[in-house]
């Protein structure tokens, strides 16, 4: 059971460049979460779904996108990258929207 | 946008002592209270939920929740130099459009 995996672990990107982070779970959870963690700012969340074809906007959505084709995919879309958009990203999943997230591992993302 | 507070810490501890980590949260209509877990350069991974007033016990852990005063804590008995790490506390928000706030971390540090 590998729970929410994450690709890459670690990214360079140019500015302008763009960049599909990918997040899976195999444990059939309805609900999956983009989260990005800067230092000292805690998690802000990007975009969740609450299940296959349902997407919402979070708190920081501008310069992301996300689909969501299946129960176990949920990936995220930077179209063109800019400084801001370095930080650490997590990929999490529940089962309802009570329950606690299993995150993946992160992507260390660095715009230069 | 509602707030979730926690003390950045670095808290320290001996080994063997109480650690004491607080959370206050400003939405008297949360309802889901969730601690993690974060070593350095790891993600988040969940330790303990709480939902009802009072204290709720798992091994050397301990969630409390007071609604009427609006915090919630977490408590490390027999502190080892293991959960030397970063405490995250999260809240629902459910009169928002973000599922989960996250704190910012108290970083504990537990002394040999």
């Amino acid at each position: 059971n590998a729970g929410v995996t994450q690709t890459p672990k670690f990214r360079i990107l140019k500015i302008g460049q763009s960049m599909t982070l990918q997040c899976t779970q195999d444990m059939n959870h309805n609900y999956m979460y983009w989260y990005r963690q800067d230092p000292g700012m805690g998690l802000k969340l990007i975009y969740y779904s609450v299940g296959a074809g349902i997407t919402d906007k979070g708190e920081v959505p501008n310069g992301y996108n996300v689909s969501r084709s299946t129960t176990e995919d949920f990936p995220l879309r930077l179209e063109l990258a800019a400084p801001s958009q370095t930080s650490v990203y997590f990929c999490a999943s529940s089962y309802g929207d009570r329950d606690g997230y299993t995150f993946g591992s992160g992507t260390r993302l660095t715009v230069v | 946008q509602k707030e979730v507070e926690q003390n950045s810490g670095p808290l320290s501890v001996p080994e063997g002592a109480i650690a004491s980590l607080n959370c206050t949260y400003s939405d008297r209509g949360s309802q889901s209270f969730f601690w993690y877990r974060q070593y350095s350069g790891k993600s988040p991974e969940l330790i303990m939920f709480i939902y009802s007033n009072g204290d709720k016990e798992d091994g050397r852990f301990t969630a409390q929740l007071n609604k009427a005063s609006q915090y919630v804590s977490l408590l490390i008995r027999d502190s080892q130099p293991s959960d030397s790490a970063t405490y995250l506390c999260a809240v629902n928000n459910p009169l928002g459009t973000y599922k989960y706030i996250f704190g910012t971390g108290t970083r504990l540090k537990v002394l040999a």
